[in-house]
This record gives C-alpha cells, sequence and structure tokens, in this order.
C-alpha cells in the first residue's frame, strides 16, 4: 500500500490563479480530511469528506472547494490564490466507526503564494 | 471537544524514558485522548489512544489518571528519531472528522 500521497510535493503560484492539490489514498478508507500548517502552529482543518459525494467545512474553508467522486481521491482546489494561502497542507484519511480515529497522514504540500 | 494544554517543549537524554504531559481538566466521559507526533517537514503520524485504562503499543505507554483529567505518554527508551512536536488531542467517541490539533510539545532527544 502507498498509503496516502499527495501531489505536487511543492507549488509556487501567482496572486490570483487557481489551482488543485491531489490527495489519494489506496486504503479504502471513508474519511479524508485536509489541513493546513502554518509556522509555528497547530494543524487546522480546512474541509472534510466522510464518504464519496459528501463533504462538509472545517475550521478554514474560505477560499478553498472540495469534491469527493470517488473513495480513493479527494483534490483541494484554491479557487483565486491569495498570500494568506502560503502554508503546508496535509491530507488524511481513516477508517468510519467508532473509537477509531487513528488518521494517516500524507507528505504534504509546500505552497507558496506570492 | 476538550481544550488541551501541553508544556511547549522537553529535553530528553538519548535512551532515557520520555514522558510528556497533557493536561485535560474539561474532559468528557466519552472523549478519548490520542496522541500523534510530527517529524519535521513530515506528515503528523498517530501513536496511541485511550479512554479510561493505560494503553501500551509498540511505539508508547500511555497512562491516564483516575479522573482522567490528565495524562501522560511515556516514550521508554527515546532516541534521536524520536525528536518531533507532540500532540495531545481529545476528541469525543463519534461523529465527524474535526480533529483538532493545538501546537503541541517540541520534545527535543540529545545525545
Amino acid at each position: 500500500n502507498a498509503g496516502v500521497t499527495q501531489t505536487p510535493k511543492f507549488q509556487v503560484l501567482k496572486t490570483g490563479q487557481s489551482m488543485t492539490l491531489q490527495c489519494a489514498q489506496d486504503m479504502n478508507h471513508e474519511y479524508m480530511s485536509w489541513y493546513r500548517q502554518d509556522p509555528g502552529m497547530g494543524l487546522r482543518l480546512i474541509h472534510y469528506s466522510v464518504g464519496a459525494g459528501i463533504t462538509d467545512q472545517g475550521e478554514v474553508p474560505n477560499g478553498y472547494n472540495v469534491s469527493r467522486s470517488t473513495t480513493e481521491d479527494f483534490p483541494l482546489r484554491l479557487l483565486s490564490a491569495a498570500p494568506s494561502q502560503t502554508s503546508v497542507y496535509f491530507c488524511a484519511s481513516r477508517v468510519a466507526g467508532t473509537g477509531r480515529y487513528e488518521q494517516y497522514f500524507g507528505p504534504g504540500t509546500r505552497l507558496t503564494v506570492t | 471537544d476538550a481544550k488541551t494544554t501541553q508544556p511547549p517543549s522537553m529535553d530528553c537524554a538519548e535512551g532515557r524514558a520520555a514522558n510528556l504531559p497533557c493536561n485535560h481538566s474539561t474532559i468528557s466521559g466519552n472523549e478519548y485522548v490520542y496522541w500523534y507526533r510530527q517529524i519535521h517537514s513530515q506528515g503528523p503520524q498517530y501513536i496511541i489512544h485511550g479512554l479510561k485504562n493505560n494503553e501500551t503499543n509498540e511505539m508508547a505507554s500511555l497512562i491516564i489518571t483516575e479522573d482522567r483529567k490528565s495524562s501522560t505518554l511515556i516514550l521508554p527508551h527515546a532516541t534521536l528519531r524520536d525528536t518531533a512536536v507532540y500532540y495531545c488531542i481529545v476528541r469525543v467517541e463519534g461523529g465527524g472528522n474535526k480533529l483538532t490539533f493545538g501546537t503541541g510539545t517540541q520534545l527535543k532527544v540529545e545525545l
């Protein structure tokens, strides 16, 4: 199993550009999430999904869109990049079910918006 | 979800036990205690979790006080590779995926 994979590893955008961060998992996990991590801070939840076709907002959803058309993939779209979106983005997945909150994280995408 | 408090940093000598405390005085009866760690520039890694009883796995032990208001993560023989930020998270069972990470404890393991 590859686990959770993210592409690209690094990205530089200009203000106003749009792009999609890719996330895929091969563990057949129902739940997937996107977090961002700013320097010296903990992770903040952007969006999450509890299954194909179902998504919901986290703490900091503004400026981001998600969709979940398959169990495996959960892309994150930046609609119009802003310098405030410079961050490291982590995708995570886990199985559904009570008491099972072990999340598996991808290696991250380091995004710089100039 | 209950709020957690952790010291911002700790040091530990290699080969010694690292004991990382976490205070969660407002924890409710159905909330689990989870520990994750994040080695520099990598994604967070699950370590262990528990509800009431002490737990042990191949990575660590988790000691939860009887009143459940605090817990301690123990790395029995810390190595340089255990240098990381350790996050204590309290999470209710069931419902959603909002795992809230605070700022954690930076553990530095030194020779």
